[in-house]
């Protein structure tokens, strides 16, 4: 059973505009979402988190929205750069001292 | 910075044969975790250890088993390798109670079982 689910295997962005990758998770008992970006051969990065308490968090380029009562969190990244090309994997867990389950990943390209 | 080290980076078994992951953490972290990413799949969370002790268990298979050592470092131990276990394996270390905030993921180990 998919808890964390990214329905995009991918997107294709150009350079300068938004990128919007989207979540949505089916437990009602996830308190903290969290995006990692994973390059070939390297393990995930932390991105950017929110928790249930928020509906938005801002760092920089990136920011995370999130709606709890359609199950559902997005990354916008504006505006897009060509580094920004990797995995994206939407994160959950119960509580800060808890394991995550990760998402599928979405594969974000953006050219020039 | 120091990182999460992971070793080896990568390792070819045979079927039925014996492997065995390591896992450095970050100095002063206490708590690491085992994932494993088969291809095209999202990490699965494995185990976790917390001071040296089981914290919690995911999927992991009864022929793997794992333990947190005295200096914290991890290490995850397969028995009678499937050809399905070909897959990269992620540690990550935090500390207790930052939780998901300060995960800090290895570059991982891929195992490749012929």
């Amino acid at each position: 059973d998919q808890q964390v689910k990214q329905n995009s295997p991918s997107l294709s962005v150009q350079e300068g505009r938004i990128s919007i990758l989207n979540c949505d998770y089916t437990n009602s008992m996830f308190d903290y979402f969290l995006w990692y970006k994973k390059y070939p051969a390297e393990g995930p990065t932390f991105l950017i988190s929110i928790s249930s308490i928020k509906d938005k968090n801002e760092d920089g380029r990136f920011t995370v929205f999130l709606n709890k009562s359609a199950k559902h969190l997005s990354l916008h990244i504006v505006p897009s750069q060509p580094g920004d090309s990797a995995v994206y994997f939407c994160a959950a867990s119960r509580d800060n001292t808890d394991k995550l389950i990760f998402g599928t990943g979405t594969r974000l390209q953006v050219f020039p | 910075a120091a990182g999460v080290i992971q070793s080896p980076r990568h390792l070819i078994k045979e079927k039925r044969e014996t492997a065995t992951l390591k896992c450095y953490p970050i100095p002063r972290h206490d708590t690491v975790y085992w994932y494993q990413q088969g291809p095209g799949q999202d990490p699965q969370f494995l185990i976790s250890f917390y001071e040296k002790m089981q914290s919690d268990k995911g999927s992991i298979p009864d022929r793997f088993s794992a333990q947190q050592f005295s200096d914290y470092h991890s290490e995850l131990n397969m028995s009678s390798l499937e050809l399905g276990d070909s897959a990269l394996y992620f540690c990550a270390s935090s500390l207790h109670g930052v939780g998901g905030l300060g995960y800090t993921f290895g570059s991982g180990t891929r195992l490749t079982v012929v």
